[in-house]
């Protein structure tokens, strides 16, 4: 089993729609949480952190289910620029472990 | 503001040829790390180093070299290259402090084939 797990997607969506992304994580013992974003043939860089009680901003909203090992990911009135790829990003101990990621193409 | 900086940005090299992949930053964060990404895989650590003349493996080091010698620079080294390497490497680096718990910072990669 992988440490961290994504659904490849893609993801289809018009343009306004919401978006919910997962990710399952191994280790219980992790501590630190993010979701990057990744265009395409660019570097990843930090979309957000995911903090025990969740967290928004603006459109995005992240939550984290400790006692379920999942990690979300919500975006709400999806636009062209959302179109990416989302990383889940676990910290077990002393290392980050990334997911394969999530494609999102959103259409006009 | 340069940020952080991989050259090259593109590189096609034989097998069994030595090549070195150089990472730059200007920001002074004393930690910088190499990944690969792969089809099917995550972004997977080659090395990481924690300040100048401090290195350490990471999840997939074979066949790697790296080497810090002052803290803008950290390239990373195929000794005798092969397919398998073939890859896009991202040099990245972090604030000082909880450098796994704190953003990362990645250079725009270095798209490497081996043929």
């Amino acid at each position: 089993r992988k440490e961290v797990e994504q659904d490849p997607g893609p993801f289809n969506v018009p343009e306004g729609a919401t978006v919910a992304f997962n990710c399952t994580y191994s280790n219980s013992a992790s501590q630190s949480f993010f979701w990057y974003r990744q265009d395409c043939r660019k570097e990843p860089k930090l979309l957000m952190s995911v903090y025990s009680s969740g967290n928004e901003d603006g459109r995005f909203t992240a939550q984290l289910n400790r006692a379920s090992q999942y990690i979300s990911l919500l975006i709400r009135d999806s636009k062209l620029s959302d179109s990416a790829t989302y990383l889940c990003v676990v910290n077990p101990t002393d290392k980050l472990i990334f997911g394969t990621g999530t494609r999102l193409q959103v259409f006009p | 503001d340069a940020g952080i900086t991989q050259s090259p940005r593109y590189k096609i090299t034989e097998t069994g040829r030595q090549v070195t992949l150089m990472c730059h930053q200007t920001w002074s964060h004393s930690y910088m790390f190499w990944y690969r990404q792969d089809l099917g895989h995550g972004l997977r650590l080659i090395y990481y180093s924690a300040a100048a003349d401090i290195t350490d493996k990471g999840e997939v080091p074979d066949g790697y070299v790296v080497s810090r010698s002052k803290t803008e620079n950290f390239p990373l080294t195929l000794e005798s290259a092969t397919r398998s390497q073939t890859s896009v490497y991202f040099c990245a680096s972090s604030v000082p402090s909880k450098h796994f718990s704190y953003e990362q910072y990645f250079g725009p990669g270095t798209r490497l084939t081996v043929t």
